[in-house]
């Protein structure tokens, strides 16, 4: 069982907001990952990190930004919602090159 | 790049035995991941190939050609809870700082009936 964990779950927010997708894991694993998935679509990688201080952005072009002060912690920021943020994140996290990624329960998100 | 084509839907019959494809076409090449995803919730993991053969775990096991660029994921004793979506991910040397880059198929609907 992997110990990734992500809040809120569930976030139901108005146009223009700041808001921050908290994604923490327990395991020390180095490596950090976030997804972006529309219902039934497949999981497109927006954001990801080798470890503390290193970001870099995925193959889907995000308006998030993300940042790593801590191995545990990985926090996503949409500085101005728009109804087009609509969507599931999901964080992930691996121990190194080659391991397995194991997935915190997401964050669905709807912007008004 | 990456490309990953996996059927997008299939129906078995609980206890029956179901067998889902996935062909990739990839580059620097790192194992292949199969996850479990029910609707509305995260994937989970279920195998992971990285040299040719069967993996077996269970009711359920993975295959891997990686001169065909081909993989199967097969569920035995099928149980109504296997009804979900079946995601075949490769894993290929891409990310600078060594990490493994993941590339989703769009998944694999499975529904199991009685």
């Amino acid at each position: 069982e992997a110990d990734i964990y992500q809040t809120p779950r569930y976030l139901v927010i108005g146009t223009g907001k700041k808001i921050t997708l908290e994604c923490s894991q327990t395991m020390g694993h180095d490596k950090m990952y976030w997804y972006q998935q529309d219902p039934g679509m497949e999981l497109h990688l927006i954001h990801y990190s080798y470890g503390v201080n290193s970001t870099e952005k995925g193959d889907l072009s995000s308006e998030s930004t993300v940042s790593r002060i801590r191995t545990e912690h990985f926090p996503l920021t949409l500085e101005s919602a728009r109804p087009s943020h609509t969507s599931q994140y999901l964080c992930a996290s691996s121990r190194g090159q080659g391991e397995t990624q194991y997935f915190g329960p997401g964050t669905r998100l709807l912007v008004l | 790049g990456q490309n990953i084509d996996q059927p997008t839907e299939m129906t078995a019959t609980e206890g029956a035995i179901v067998q889902i494809n996935c062909t990739y076409q990839t580059s620097g090449f790192n194992g292949l991941f199969w996850y479990q995803q029910h609707a509305g919730e995260a994937p989970t993991f279920l195998s992971y190939n990285v040299l040719d053969g069967l993996e077996e775990k269970g009711r359920f096991s993975s295959f891997l050609s990686r001169s065909k660029g081909y993989s199967y994921l097969l569920l035995k004793e099928l149980q109504m809870k296997d009804s979900a979506s079946y995601l075949c991910a490769v894993s290929a040397y891409i990310l600078t700082g060594g990490g493994n880059k993941l590339t989703f198929g769009t998944g694999t609907q499975l529904k199991v009936e009685l």
